[in-house]
């Protein structure tokens, strides 16, 4: 059974970037069939999609976030990276890394608050 | 990119048929999927592709879709079903995106 945790700080001032990351447990980082990407969730509301990445090195990214987003992968540590630069008040949220093979996220890790604030 | 609508809230009581429902704007030509996330937990995958079922979850729950919309039917509901539930798809680029999520109250 896939494993994901994130890790990374709670609070960071806005202007600056936001790094997290997901290490994995259970199966391989190196699986071609799977896919690894972040979900957020701002305090009381829905779930928002950040971006995933292939095995091939392709990315998707939101189209809101995509010009301050880098989702990256590091297989000789069995992680994933999240980078989100320039953060305002309005990137608070808790923080899911994800993975899944076919169709949907079939893996979660537990979320981390991230707050933006000076 | 195209919205995903359902409904803020629906209420069964027990042992009903709680039927939540998720309409995009556009024809969904790529699958959509459901999420099941209760208080202070991470979300958890319900129904994948429409209408399969990942593993360990309950025969009673189903998916089903027409169209533009999309539905996920819990029957004889119990009260550990009592959830905020969202639906999921993507277009053709690959771009995902979110409904807004239903909380399902059993009373």
């Amino acid at each position: 059974q896939l494993q994901l945790q994130e890790s990374g700080p709670g609070l960071v001032k806005p202007s600056e970037t936001l790094s997290l990351t997901c290490t994995v447990s259970g199966g391989s980082i190196r699986n071609p069939s799977y896919f690894w990407g972040w979900i957020r969730q701002p305090p009381g509301k829905g779930l928002q999609w950040i971006g995933r990445i292939h095995h091939s090195g392709s990315t998707f990214y939101s189209a809101s976030l995509n010009s301050r987003l880098t989702i990256s992968v590091d297989t000789s540590k069995s992680q994933f990276s999240l980078n989100l630069r320039s953060v305002t008040a309005a990137d608070t949220a808790l923080y899911f890394c994800f993975s899944g093979f076919d169709g949907g996220a079939a893996y979660w890790g537990q979320g981390t608050l991230v707050r933006v604030s000076s | 990119s195209f919205e995903l609508t359902q409904p803020p809230s629906v209420s069964v009581s027990p042992g009903q048929t709680a039927r939540i429902t998720c309409s995009a704007d556009v024809l969904l030509n790529q699958y959509a999927h459901w999420y099941q996330q209760k208080p202070g937990q991470a979300p958890v995958l319900v129904i994948n592709k429409d209408s399969e079922r990942p593993s360990g979850i309950p025969e009673r729950v189903s998916g089903s879709s027409s169209g533009t919309t999309v539905t996920l039917t819990i029957s004889g509901v119990h009260a550990e079903d009592e959830a905020d539930y969202y639906c999921h798809s993507s277009d053709s680029n690959g771009t995902w995106v979110f409904g807004g999520g239903t909380k399902l109250t059993v009373l």
